[in-house]
Order: C-alpha cells, then sequence, then structure tokens
C-alpha cells in the first residue's frame, strides 16, 4: 500500500453514462498525475497537476474527459458520455517536488462500460 | 511512435534463476528510467530506478543494466521466486516542463515456476 488511495475500486457502467473517480494523494504530495492503462498495456499519461493547476494533458483526453484538482489535495476524473473503448484501469499517481521523479500509484479504478 | 519497447512479452524461469527483462528507447532527452512491478488487480509497485550516469544500480535481488550509447536498459532478477510473478514495466521520464510524466512499455509477464 503506497498511501495513495483511489475510489471506487471498481465501477460498472451502461454507454452513455457520466462517471467519477476520485484520487486522494499521499499527504504533502504537490505532484498528481492521472494514466490509464488497457489490457495487455502499459499505463498511458492523460494529464498533470502541480498543485492546484493542471499543467498538462494528454491528446488521449478528449472532450468528454475533465479532470480537477481544488485546492490541491484529492483530484477527481470525470468522464461525460462513456464509451466502451473508455473501459479501462483508470491510474492516479502521486510525488513530491523534492523526489521530482519518483511516482507512487494508487491501486487504480477499474471502468466497465457496458 | 512507441518510445519506450519492452521485451520478451512473456517470460518463463524456474526458481532459482535468473529472469531477464529489456527495454530499448527512443528519446535522448530520458534521464530517469524506472521499473515497476504489477500483480492482478494492482496498480504499479515501484521497484527500483536508474540514472543515465551510472551503468548499473543493484537492491536486493534486483539489478538494473543501462547502456546509454546502446539507449536500452534491463532488469535482471536474481534467484527468482514464485512470489516474483508478476508484470514488470519499464518506463522512461525527463525533465520536460518540471512534469516528469512517465512514458511504459508494454510489460513482461513473468512466471517463476517453483
Amino acid at each position: 500500500d503506497t498511501g495513495v488511495s483511489q475510489d471506487p475500486r471498481h465501477k460498472i457502467t451502461k454507454r452513455g453514462q457520466n462517471v467519477t473517480f476520485r484520487c486522494d494523494p499521499i499527504s504533502e504530495h504537490n505532484r498528481l498525475y492521472w494514466y490509464r492503462q488497457t489490457l495487455g498495456q502499459g499505463p498511458e499519461f492523460l494529464t498533470y497537476f502541480q498543485n492546484e493547476a493542471q499543467l498538462e494533458k494528454s491528446r488521449l483526453l478528449s472532450d468528454r474527459f475533465s479532470a480537477e484538482r481544488p485546492k490541491g489535495s484529492f483530484s477527481t476524473l470525470e468522464i461525460q458520455r462513456t464509451e466502451q473503448g473508455d473501459s479501462a484501469m483508470y491510474l492516479c499517481a502521486t510525488g513530491t517536488s523534492i523526489l521530482r521523479d519518483t511516482q507512487y500509484f494508487g491501486p487504480g479504478t477499474r471502468l466497465t462500460v457496458l | 511512435q512507441q518510445q519506450v519497447k519492452q521485451s520478451p512479452q512473456s517470460l518463463i524461469v524456474q526458481k532459482g534463476g535468473i529472469s531477464i527483462i529489456n527495454c530499448a528507447y527512443e528519446n535522448t532527452a530520458f534521464d530517469y528510467f524506472p521499473w515497476y512491478q504489477q500483480f492482478p488487480g494492482k496498480g504499479p509497485a515501484l521497484l527500483i530506478a536508474i540514472r543515465p550516469d551510472v551503468s548499473e544500480k543493484k537492491e536486493g535481488r534486483f539489478t538494473i543494466s543501462f547502456n546509454k550509447s546502446a539507449k536500452q536498459f534491463s532488469l535482471h532478477i536474481m534467484d527468482s521466486q514464485p512470489g516474483d510473478s508478476a508484470t514488470y514495466f519499464c518506463a522512461a521520464s525527463m525533465y520536460g516542463g518540471s512534469n516528469y510524466k512517465l512514458t511504459f512499455g508494454k510489460g513482461t509477464l513473468l512466471t517463476v515456476n517453483p
């Protein structure tokens, strides 16, 4: 257990519904990343926050995806009008500015879109 | 364009044997190379990492060998144990815009037979 928590751990939804995931970082970790992992693949970068500022978004993050990190603490990732292709594991990772490179991953949220 | 290529896709070794997983990268701006271990249903866990100023790093049974000129690095697991059975991912990141987002390989499924 890295100390990064994600909720829910599993989400099953029907196509067209909206879903929201939450990530709680390790205390005082100011860097927060979202990645997406599909079956048999490595995680792919989606977006990055430093404190409350969203500093980078991948082209994988379509306009149906939005992420927030109010007050620089927990973060949420929302997917609107879900599609079957959104089915994946959504991973949150956090880090500090002191150990710039090191990222600690949460357990992930497994999304299944029917 | 796959920036980090990992091989083999799967690997079977006997207990006590040496497991070797290889990765090659294309972007010479990468300056941090971690390996992650992932068990089914869990998030990736940082195993060991190296920077290009050293050619080898050892932590317990795990060793990273790094060849900057060939743009290759590998993970060696000595005295492999059944508990090491997991998926291993190599990754790379660079200091660009204070981001440090990770680019992952596709993973290697390691099975250690008792």
